[in-house]
């Protein structure tokens, strides 16, 4: 069964930093390019940044460009996002999310992780 | 960064009711469009990608078509279980952006 788990969703104070993990099984995770997606309580999907198989490629939503790293370890079937400089803005469910193959589609989703900003 | 506009933004149809949902581009993105359905509490599927091609497992009721700027997704007969919010997305050029969705509740 193809399964993402994210970690690492916590409450954090403005400006402050935090990695989320996300645990892959059930495919040959070095074969796909991986995304986060986050979503605000209620509100619609952002999609925040996307790494291709080989972590070579990397791209990010305007938001979090330059505060927030995607990075992943084919070894140990893991992707990860730092972020630092958060802001309350960057309140989400962050979704660990597979892509059906390099066409930035997203076909399967992980349950999320909670991240809170707030002081 | 392309703007996806869906409207509806809501809407409540009958059981067996044909439900359409739009989604408009603010440039032409070809076929890159995929839908997603999140229904209450859970994360979203994947319903349709590149416009009109149904992701396994999705029931034939729903229908993908457009290209260019103009697309929709059909219901062709609602059922209970499609109450959800649905999203369309373009995978033409990043930034990737989502609409902004479409809830559907059932009368």
């Amino acid at each position: 069964e193809v399964q993402l788990v994210e970690s690492g969703g916590v409450v954090v104070q403005p400006g402050g930093s935090l990695r989320l993990s996300c645990a892959a099984s059930g495919f040959n995770f070095d074969d796909y390019t991986m995304h986060w997606v986050r979503q605000a309580p209620g509100k619609g999907l952002e999609w925040v940044s996307l790494i291709s198989w080989d972590g070579g490629t990397t791209y990010y939503a305007d938001s979090v460009k330059g505060r927030f790293t995607i990075s992943r370890d084919n070894s140990k079937n893991s992707l990860y996002l730092q972020m630092n400089s958060l802001r309350t803005e960057d309140t989400a469910f962050y979704y660990c999310v597979k892509d059906i193959a390099t066409d930035d589609v997203f076909d399967i989703w992980g349950q999320g992780t909670l991240v809170t900003v707030s002081s | 960064a392309i703007q996806l506009t869906q409207s509806p933004s809501s809407l409540s149809a009958s059981v067996g009711d044909r439900v359409t949902i739009t989604c408009r581009a603010s440039q032409g993105i070809s076929s890159a469009l995929a839908w997603y359905q999140q229904k209450p509490g859970k994360t979203p599927k994947l319903l349709i990608f590149e416009a009109s091609n149904l992701d396994s497992g999705v029931p034939s009721r729903f229908s993908g078509s457009g290209s260019g700027t103009d697309f929709t997704l059909t219901i062709s007969s609602l059922q209970p279980e499609d109450l959800s919010t649905y999203y369309c997305q373009q995978f033409n050029s990043y930034p990737l952006t989502f609409g902004g969705g479409t809830r559907v509740e059932i009368k």
